[in-house]
């Protein structure tokens, strides 16, 4: 069975620097997706950035991008510049032709001023 | 964002009562998922509708009723719920052009009493 695994529960990062939060998976699938959703206090989960496995080029959206490294099985996700408004949870989440998303327990990002 | 809408935002029920949550998306969108969040539990999925019918329930228990009446709404009836049910209900839709990716509403807080 596919799993994705977060292992820091929390993080603090100052403002406007850089910070990475860590996600592994496990799947025997070579044809799946993965994504990073950021879930601020206003609750709404919001898609932070996608990546399609059989590309090898990082996804990034401005400030976020990932490194991807498929035969790790490694998904982190890097904020650069990081801002207050970046102080959310995030979760890591993959998906298979199974039509089943799966989501790790999530990081909880802490901005310091 | 406004793709996917939930109402109400927040809701307080005695455990003798019945409600309804709405979900609404606007995305042209094809499956409809009903997620439930406790605080420090995984993200829980509850049902998946695609196309308006069921394909999933995870041994959900049936005082929590899923109505799909077309592609655009999606309703969690509620009834006799129990203390343990307060959480954050979120629902989710995807569908074409990136069928794997899930877009998710703002969510309702329930407090059962």
């Amino acid at each position: 069975a596919q799993t994705v695994t977060q292992s820091q529960p929390e993080m603090s990062v100052q403002e406007a620097e850089t910070v990475t939060l860590s996600c592994t998976y496990d799947t025997s699938e070579s044809d799946y997706y993965l994504f990073w959703y950021k879930q601020p206090p206003s609750r709404q989960m919001i898609l932070v950035i996608r990546q399609e496995a059989y590309k090898q080029q990082n996804a990034t959206e401005n400030r976020f991008s990932v490194n991807f490294q498929k035969a790790a099985k490694s998904f982190s996700l890097k904020i650069s510049d990081s801002q207050l408004g970046d102080a959310a949870m995030y979760f890591c989440a993959y998906y298979n032709r199974d039509d089943k998303i799966i989501f790790g327990k999530g990081t909880r990002l802490h901005i310091l001023p | 964002e406004t793709g996917v809408t939930q109402t109400p935002r927040h809701l307080v029920m005695g455990m003798t009562n019945k409600k309804s949550l709405k979900c609404e998306q606007h995305l042209g969108h094809n499956a409809m998922y009903w997620y439930k969040q406790s605080a420090k539990k995984p993200l829980e999925l509850m049902f998946v509708y695609s196309l308006e019918e069921r394909v999933e329930n995870n041994s959900v228990p049936s005082r929590f009723s899923p109505e799909c009446p077309n592609s655009s709404h999606l309703f969690l009836h509620l009834h006799t719920l129990q203390p343990e049910d307060s959480a954050l209900y979120l629902c989710a839709s995807k569908g074409w052009p990136r069928r794997e990716t899930q877009y998710f509403g703002p969510g309702t807080r329930l407090l059962v009493l």
